[in-house]
């Protein structure tokens, strides 16, 4: 099986744009997550969408967002960027069991 | 408050020189702890999954051992191959929370010839 895939792998955006994020999960898995990783906080959890419904939210701003797809893609939105919003973004998938299965992220740089 | 403690921060070993990371945590209700690899510029790599204390589970030169408190990834003879940012992680129990993942800072392992 393909892994998971998340376009695009690099972005430089400008302080107060908004940018958009996008993962496929593994074929057949319908829960997915979004983890911010920084040299800072490390890796943190964002939100998980599972049959496009949000089942569970981290400690993020509201201008964190995110909306899942019928076949179980996902997007992350993150509006009026800063400067602390450059990181690592990744997504993972998992089917019914615990295990989750990261993507190579999307590396974001807000100047 | 869920926390995940990762020891030592960086480890330095020679090919061969056996060594063990440690992941301490304290957490209201223990579903699952899992290791993760990760090298630069790419995700995590999933390893193991322990759900009860006295587990054990190998995988090549690696194992992964659970406690009460803590957790072991227990490296034999490392090879340079091995280096890599290791993460442990934990997933409590509760509604919604099966996906949530707390991880700990990790430990960078270097491997040297």
């Amino acid at each position: 099986k393909a892994g998971v895939t998340q376009t695009p792998r690099y972005l430089i955006k400008t302080r107060g744009q908004q940018v958009t994020l996008s993962c496929s999960p593994i074929s057949g898995h319908r829960s997915v997550s979004w983890y911010q990783q920084t040299p800072g906080q490390g890796l943190q959890f964002l939100f998980e969408y599972f049959s496009e419904t949000q089942r569970n939210k981290g400690n993020f701003p509201g201008r964190f967002s995110g909306r899942q797809f019928s076949n179980s893609r996902s997007e992350m939105n993150v509006s009026t960027l800063e400067l602390g919003d450059s990181a690592l973004y990744l997504c993972a998938s998992r089917d019914s069991y615990y295990e989750q299965y990261f993507g190579p992220g999307t590396r974001l740089t807000v100047t | 408050e869920d926390q995940v403690t990762q020891s030592p921060e960086a480890l330095r070993l020679q090919e061969g020189e056996s060594s063990s990371l440690n992941c301490s945590y304290t957490v209201s209700g223990l579903r699952g702890l899992f290791w993760y690899r990760q090298d630069p510029g790419k995700g995590p790599e999933f390893l193991f999954t322990l759900y009860s204390a006295g587990e054990e589970k190998e995988k090549e030169r690696l194992k992964a051992t659970l406690t009460k408190k803590e957790s072991f990834l227990h490296i034999t003879a490392p090879k340079p191959e091995d280096s890599a940012t290791y993460l442990c992680a934990v997933q409590v129990v509760g509604t919604g929370t099966a996906s949530k993942l707390t991880f700990g800072t990790g430990t960078r392992l270097q491997v040297t010839l």
